[in-house]
């Protein structure tokens, strides 16, 4: 069955402290995975798209990197600003496409 | 300026009455979808059209329905044979269907007593 997991469900950070999202798959073919940040009662934002095992992308203050089983969101020095909840998507070969139940980011100052 | 819009915000019905939400892009997008977002759960899809005059159902499409009569507007019934229509509904739209990301409108907070 086509999975896409995200964790941890919840992450409270200090202001300033590094971590990682993670976003693993299971799925028949991977034409693309897709990352959003989604603001309380708003609809999600694009951040990046990865296509290829390998790549990585980078804005500001995150960076998306793809291997064959998994994705992780970056957060380098984060500001309570970032604070959000992080989905992830998969899309596959006969473009259906998977969310992931989000990680909700907590930045403290 | 560019983007997706929905509207209401926020729509309250009560059990029993169908209810429309609207969807409208100016994007030039080809394709559009519905989703479903619930507490805990990943975006689930009800509906997604490719192109005009088509349409195909998603994982959850019993109780909706959709038309594209045109380009730019998508719009979602919610009918009273959805037996659990509170829900916050996303528009998204996509310049194709493949490999291309979606763009998600605002959404509407639909909630039915």
């Amino acid at each position: 069955e086509d999975q896409v997991t995200q964790s941890p469900e919840a992450l409270r950070l200090q202001e300033g402290e590094s971590s990682s999202l993670n976003c693993s798959y299971t799925v028949s073919g991977l034409r693309g995975l897709f990352w959003y940040r989604q603001d309380p009662g708003k609809g999600p934002e694009f951040l990046f798209t990865l296509y290829s095992a390998g790549e990585e992308k980078e804005k500001e203050r995150l960076k998306a990197t793809l291997t064959k089983k998994e994705s992780f969101l970056h957060i380098t020095a984060p500001k309570p600003e970032d604070s959000a909840t992080y989905l992830c998507a998969v899309q596959m070969r006969n473009n259906d496409m998977r969310f992931g139940a989000g990680t909700r980011l907590t930045v403290k100052p | 300026d560019g983007g997706i819009t929905q509207s209401p915000k926020y729509l309250f019905r009560k059990e029993g009455q169908n209810v429309t939400l609207s969807c409208e892009q100016n994007l030039n997008h080809d394709a559009m979808y519905w989703y479903r977002q619930d507490p805990g759960q990943g975006l689930r899809l009800i509906y997604y059209s490719q192109i005009v005059n088509d349409f195909q159902k998603g994982d959850i499409a019993e109780g909706y329905s959709v038309s594209r009569e045109k380009k730019e507007s998508f719009p979602l019934t919610v009918t009273s044979a959805q037996k659990n229509p509170t829900a916050f509904y996303l528009c998204a739209s996509s310049i194709m269907a493949s490999s291309y990301e979606q763009y998600f409108g605002p959404g509407t907070r639909l909630t039915v007593t």
